[in-house]
């Protein structure tokens, strides 16, 4: 089956450390994308990519670094320069400027920081 | 910049009468609007899309949603709520940047059907 995998899907993190999200799609999209989603706040774009070796930031980039070595693995790294990063993150793809620009979305990672 | 606002934190509902979750959006040039649903602790599922054509878009899980241009909304309905139908419902617009494009995402709105 295609589709997106998102591993952990429950994180916890100490104060003070990075930790990496891994985002992995077997769908040959183009674009991924990674949301950070907060509660009453809906969904928030961190970081974008549309193809390999390119990414873009989004509206929420600070605290956060992202890589696209291979088409289809997007990971995050949420760093401790992230303020308040106990949120939950969800990692997207769509087949790229081609299509309409309907995302796929992964089952998401809970990220909490003790 | 491209938007969407959808003006409900919560809608109720009582099993099988019609619902309606609320979107509006803002665009400049023709707009690309969709909704997704969400249940807990799980990702977000592709429910319809609005591109072009006939107003009234059918999608999954017996849901539609009316375009209507006048009015800058795209309201999301069903004609009989079942109690699965519980969850948090996100409209979604496209924006194109530098030729990338990505979804902007309005509040969510979480819909309760009561048995």
């Amino acid at each position: 089956d295609g589709g997106i995998t998102q591993s952990p899907k429950y994180l916890f993190r100490k104060e003070g450390q990075n930790v990496t999200l891994s985002c992995e799609q077997n769908l040959n999209h183009d674009a991924m994308y990674w949301y950070r989603q907060d509660p009453g706040q809906g969904l928030r774009l961190i970081y974008y990519s549309q193809i390999v070796n390119d990414f873009q930031k989004g509206d929420i980039a600070e605290g956060y670094s992202v890589s696209r070595e291979k088409k289809e693995s997007f990971p995050l790294t949420v760093t401790s320069a992230q303020k308040n990063p106990t949120a939950f993150y969800l990692c997207a793809s769509s087949a790229g400027t081609v299509n309409t620009g309907e995302l796929f979305f992964g089952e998401g990672s809970r990220l909490t920081v003790l | 910049a491209q938007s969407v606002a959808q003006p409900e934190d919560q809608v109720n509902v009582a099993e099988g009468n019609p619902l309606t979750v609320k979107c509006t959006y803002s665009v400049s040039g023709n707009p690309y609007l969709f909704w997704y649903v969400q249940y807990p602790n799980r990702g977000l599922q592709f429910l319809l899309k609005y591109i072009t054509g006939d107003n009234l878009v059918k999608g999954s899980y017996g849901f539609e949603a009316e375009f209507n241009k006048s009015q800058t909304s795209f309201h999301l309905k069903k004609p009989s709520a079942l109690v699965s139908d519980s969850a948090l419902y996100f409209c979604a617009v496209r924006d194109r940047i530098q030729g990338a494009q990505k979804l902007v995402f309005g509040q969510g709105t979480r819909l309760t059907i009561n048995p």
